[in-house]
């Protein structure tokens, strides 16, 4: 099984500030044959399902706020919020879909400071 | 577009139990649903999956044998089914539609709301 890895498990930010978390694969997801790393981000609030953000590591769904970024390949990928809004207080997965089982990293709870 | 859920349950050990998703909004046999848990306070754990099209099933080693995902396309349903419940799996259920531009790897675009399963004796 592929490891997801993910830094820090909990991080504090203060409003406007910028947020940065870390994911590390135990293997490579990048898939040579269409050069796309098959990574995605999930925010997942309070008694809410997970919300899908990012996908091929680096694509925003539409309606995510343009302050959500994600950069990476290979085995290092990186979720970034720009400008922290007290709104963005979540928890957020990373996970990959490169290999079954499709699993998930543990988690980073993000909060205000 | 929207995957909606049954209701939460409560079950004892060794019970069968079977919980739903329903999908709207989209036809079921264009995505994959997938079936991912999530126990009090932690982490997300990928069950397994399933082609609507043509019922081909790719589980978690973590938990095959133990669950059976299915579908029903007439209702536009899919199904996480246990014959025989253990204090462990109580948790909550989400279902999801895998976006996928080819075969069976894509994100996951929509969640249900998520079911709540408690075995307890």
């Amino acid at each position: 099984d592929i490891v997801m890895t993910q830094s820090p498990d909990s991080l504090a930010v203060s409003l406007g500030e910028r947020a940065t978390i870390n994911c590390k694969s135990s293997q490579s997801i990048l898939y040579n044959s269409n050069n796309k790393d098959y990574v995605a981000w999930y925010q997942q609030k309070p008694g809410q399902p997970p919300k899908l953000l990012i996908s091929w590591a680096s694509t925003r769904e539409s309606g995510v706020p343009e302050r959500f970024s994600g950069s990476g390949s290979g085995t290092d990928f990186t979720l970034t919020i720009s400008s922290l809004q007290a709104e963005d207080v979540a928890v957020y997965f990373c996970q990959q879909y490169y290999s079954s089982p499709h699993t998930f990293g543990q988690g980073t709870e993000l909060e205000i400071k | 577009v929207q995957l909606v859920q049954s209701g939460a349950a409560v079950k004892k050990p060794g019970e069968s139990l079977t919980i739903s998703c329903e999908a709207s909004g989209y036809d079921l046999d264009n995505y994959w649903i997938t079936w991912v848990r999530q126990k009090p306070g932690k982490g997300l754990e990928w069950l397994g999956k399933i082609d609507p099209t043509d019922s081909y099933t790719d589980y978690n080693p973590s938990f095959q044998g133990h669950v059976t995902i299915s579908t029903d396309n007439s209702i536009s349903t899919s199904f996480l089914r246990w014959t025989s419940l253990r204090a462990s799996d109580s948790a909550i259920y989400f279902c999801a539609r895998l976006r996928a531009r080819v075969g069976d790897r894509g994100p996951f675009d929509i969640w249900g709301q998520g079911t709540r399963v408690v075995v307890s004796s």
